[in-house]
């Protein structure tokens, strides 16, 4: 079974600055998807940004940005210019690229990173 | 909504009553997803279906069942057979790739 690790509970950046969250996972497949979802006091997930295993470039959504190391099997994110808006609960969460049963599984998450705004 | 939606938002139940969380999509999306998060957690996968009358187990399946009897809707019962269901249900959908869209979640408390 795949493992997500998220070893950072908290973050706190300045507002404006940039800040990393990390993200490690566990797995036997070459093939997969990962994704960092937001979740802010509202508690609705929000895509953050997505990434597929098999594509070398790293992905890029106007100011988030990951750093995707397959071999280490880690996947960052990177946070630019950081504003209050940005202050949530964020997930790193893995998807098999493979199909079981006629479908595909769920995903599978990390405990979180509060990233906490300082003004 | 991002095209879907789940109701009520917050619920109530007594010890040994099931319940019914309600949610619907309006995507035509053929994949639909339970998933359950504890204080602290991340989500855990408890249903998810493909198509029309078929659904799988998740990680945490006991006490709980769903049913997919319409493409857009997607129900979960929680069953006074579940242990501990104090907890915020969240479903989600998606199209036969891989992204997941989440809808806003229904907070459910036992009394």
């Amino acid at each position: 079974a795949q493992t997500v690790t998220q070893s950072q509970p908290e973050m706190s950046v300045q507002e404006a600055e940039t800040v990393t969250l990390s993200c490690t996972y566990d797995t036997s497949e070459s093939d997969y998807y990962l994704f960092w979802y937001k979740q802010p006091p509202s508690r609705q997930m929000i895509l953050v940004i997505r990434q597929e295993a098999y594509k070398q470039q790293n992905a890029t959504e106007n100011r988030f940005s990951v750093n995707f190391q397959k071999a280490a099997k880690s996947f960052s994110l990177k946070i630019s210019d950081s504003q209050l808006g940005d202050a949530a609960m964020y997930f790193c969460a893995y998807r098999s690229a493979l199909e079981t049963g006629g479908g595909a599984d769920g995903l599978t998450f990390g405990k979180g990173t509060h990233l906490i705004i300082q003004p | 909504d991002g095209g879907i939606t789940q109701s009520p938002k917050y619920l109530f139940r007594k010890e040994g009553q099931n319940v019914t969380l309600s949610c619907e999509q309006n995507l035509n999306h053929d994949a639909m997803y339970w998933y359950r998060q504890d204080p602290g957690q991340g989500l855990r996968l408890i249903y998810y279906s493909q198509i029309v009358n078929d659904f799988q187990k998740g990680d945490i399946a006991e006490g709980y069942s769903v049913s997919r009897e319409k493409k857009e809707s997607f129900p979960l019962t929680v069953t006074s057979a579940q242990k501990n269901p104090t907890a915020f249900y969240l479903c989600a959908r998606s199209t036969r790739s891989d992204t997941q869209y989440f809808g806003p979640g229904t907070r459910l408390t036992v009394l």
